[in-house]
Formats: structure tokens, sequence, C-alpha cells
């Protein structure tokens, strides 16, 4: 099953709201990356982070890590139409193996 | 620089048949790292190679095989077939297998 949890499985926000995407994994992570999926298309990596308790930012995108390393967030604000698809964290398990949460499908209402 | 590659991109096998997808990674890149996608089951991991080493495996049966060569292409094999193999394959690329993933634009299998 899937070692590194991801919510919620689905969000519809009208244009101009905010969205997260929360994931946590049962142990600690050595990193946690993030990638997106447009429709039709494959996951491009968008970020990873290393430290406990970092930030990022990318324009409107802020991903945090949490103090434990055991959560991560990933915050758009004030959506856009071109940021719909399914973003996925993922994280070292296992050695040599990169496990992915679940994703959560964004859609944008114009 | 190149991305990955996949190919064939979409694939129509019928039950019981074998097949054997490819992927070349980005140049330099060593690890190699394979996933099943389907809606129902998000993003499963099914092995990673580097230098021809297979370090991982996930929990797959065993008609899930494959290989890595020399020059760090990498092949996936399904054997025997079934409905519930229809799937998006992506192949990821990196530098480590911990590290940002480049992936493929995946393989489409559909089995009927």
């Amino acid at each position: 099953g899937q070692q590194v949890m991801q919510i919620p499985q689905y969000q519809h926000v009208q244009e101009g709201e905010d969205f997260t995407t929360y994931c946590n994994s049962s142990t600690t992570l050595s990193n946690i990356q993030w990638y997106k999926q447009r429709p039709g298309g494959h996951p491009v990596f968008l970020i990873q982070l290393v430290k406990s308790g970092e930030v990022k930012k990318q324009k409107r995108l802020t991903f945090q890590f949490g103090e434990a390393k055991k959560n991560s967030s990933l915050h758009i604000t004030a959506t856009q139409t071109t940021d719909v698809g399914t973003y996925f964290c993922a994280g070292p398990k296992g050695g040599n193996k990169l496990v992915f949460g679940a994703g959560t499908i964004l859609r944008v209402k114009s | 620089k190149a991305g990955v590659t996949q190919t064939p991109r979409y694939l129509i096998k019928t039950r019981g048949q074998q097949v054997t997808l490819s992927c070349s990674p980005i140049s330099g890149h060593r690890s190699v790292s394979w996933y099943q996608q389907t809606p129902g089951q998000g993003l499963q991991f099914l092995f990673e190679y580097f230098s021809e080493t297979q370090r991982n495996k996930g929990n797959f049966p065993g008609r899930f095989s494959g290989r890595q060569f020399s020059n760090s292409r990498s092949e996936m094999n399904v054997s025997t077939l079934e409905l519930g193999d229809s799937a998006l394959y992506l192949c990821a690329s990196s530098w480590t297998a911990d590290t940002e993933a480049f992936f493929g634009q995946g393989t489409r299998l559909t089995v009927v």
C-alpha cells in the first residue's frame, strides 16, 4: 500500500481561489519532491525540499517541509486554469526507490 | 539535451501475450525506474536499475521483469498479459534513485 499519504484526492476550485494539498509519511524522509502531471501528460518535477522546516516559493506556489520531515504541503495562491492537473508528492523509501503519494487532482473553474 | 524517450507510445495486446517496453534515459543518468500508473492506484513503483543492476523491486508479480543495458537503456517485459495490466507505464531517469526524476511520456498499454 501507499507509504506516502496525500490528501485531498480531488479539489475543485473557482479560478482565483487558493488550493492546498498535503502529504504525510509514516517515516522520516531524507527529502520530499513535488511533481505536476497535466491531463494526458507525464509527471514533471517541480521542486525538492531537504531541510527540516524548509519553505520554498515558486511564483504562486509555496512548498513546505515539516519540522519532523514527515509531512509536506503545496499551496497555490489565486489558482489559474493553467494550474489544472494532478500534483504528486514523492519521497525516497527503502533505498533506491521513490514512493509517490496518490496525487491530488486539481480542477479550476473559470 | 534530449529527454527520456519511451517506445512505443501506444500498444494494444491480447490477454496471454507478452510485451516489451523500452526506455532511453537522459544521457549520463544511470538510474532508471519504472512505474505503473492507473486511475485508481496512482503511480506504483515497479523496479529501479542502476548500472545494469536491479536494486529495488516493487510489489508486482514475477510476470513483470526488466533489465538495463550497459548504455543505461532499459526494457521492461510483461508476460502472460492480463486485462488488469492495462495502464500507462512510465519510465524515469535520474542521477540517483532518490533525486529529481525525469519522466518519459509513457507507454499506454491496453490489454483486450
